[in-house]
């Protein structure tokens, strides 16, 4: 069955430092997406991605942070200067399309920044 | 505002009971409605979705879900609770253009007893 992968599936790096977060989506999917859960809270969206451009994006996601498709396969996220408070699981999920199907999700990379 | 509750953080059932999570929504339209489920390590699995039609809605696992316009309300349901179903659980809405921006509870930790 074909998933949704993520690399490193734990990284921890010292405050200040970027970091990219990794994501293999389902290889027939458009729309791929980011999401976060700090520990004990909900899990938020982040930023969706199509057709090599941010289609939609939280207040979550500032300039700190960036996305890109480099190949055909690979969605990456970045985190330009980490802090504290960006400790939390990182979620991938891809879908088909927007409307009418689900998003599928990755294993989740956990971060944390010391 | 758009959100989603899930009054229950913590649920103890015992192998063999029947379970209910419950999921209220508050969201300006009808939602497509999800349920999703994360075992310790994993990512987020899909039990289910609820898009339109039947309101009663079959997922993996045995799991089903009833949708309730007027409650705004997207229980999730299973008849006889397996130890294996131990598990965090999330009930998540998403707009119907757009299903891979989603918005989640905050989630449901379900405990198995022997």
């Amino acid at each position: 069955e074909p998933e949704v992968t993520q690399t490193p599936s734990h990284q921890v790096t010292q405050m200040g430092q970027e970091v990219i977060l990794r994501c293999v989506p389902i290889s027939n999917h458009l729309y791929f997406y980011w999401y976060r859960q700090i520990l004990g809270q909900k899990v938020e969206f982040l930023v969706s991605f199509y057709n090599n451009e941010i289609s939609e994006k939280s207040e979550i996601f500032d300039d700190q942070f960036s996305v890109e498709r480099p190949d055909g396969s690979n969605f990456t996220l970045k985190i330009r200067s980490t802090k504290l408070e960006d400790s939390a699981m990182y979620f991938c999920a891809s879908s088909v399309r927007t409307g009418g199907t689900e998003a599928f999700f990755g294993q989740g990379t956990r971060l944390t920044v010391v | 505002a758009q959100s989603v509750t899930q009054p229950d953080i913590h649920i103890t059932v015992s192998e063999g009971a029947s379970l209910e999570l419950r999921c209220n929504y508050s969201y300006g339209a009808t939602p497509y409605l999800f349920w999703y489920v994360q075992s310790p390590g994993q990512g987020l699995q899909l039990l289910l979705k609820y898009f339109s039609g039947d309101t009663l809605v079959q997922g993996i696992k045995g799991f089903e879900a009833e949708f309730k316009r007027s409650q705004s309300s997207f229980n999730l349901r299973k008849p006889s609770v397996h130890w294996s179903d131990a598990a965090e659980y999330f009930c998540a809405v998403g707009p119907p253009s757009n299903t891979g921006k989603l918005i989640f509870g905050q989630g449901t930790t379900l405990q198995v007893k022997p």
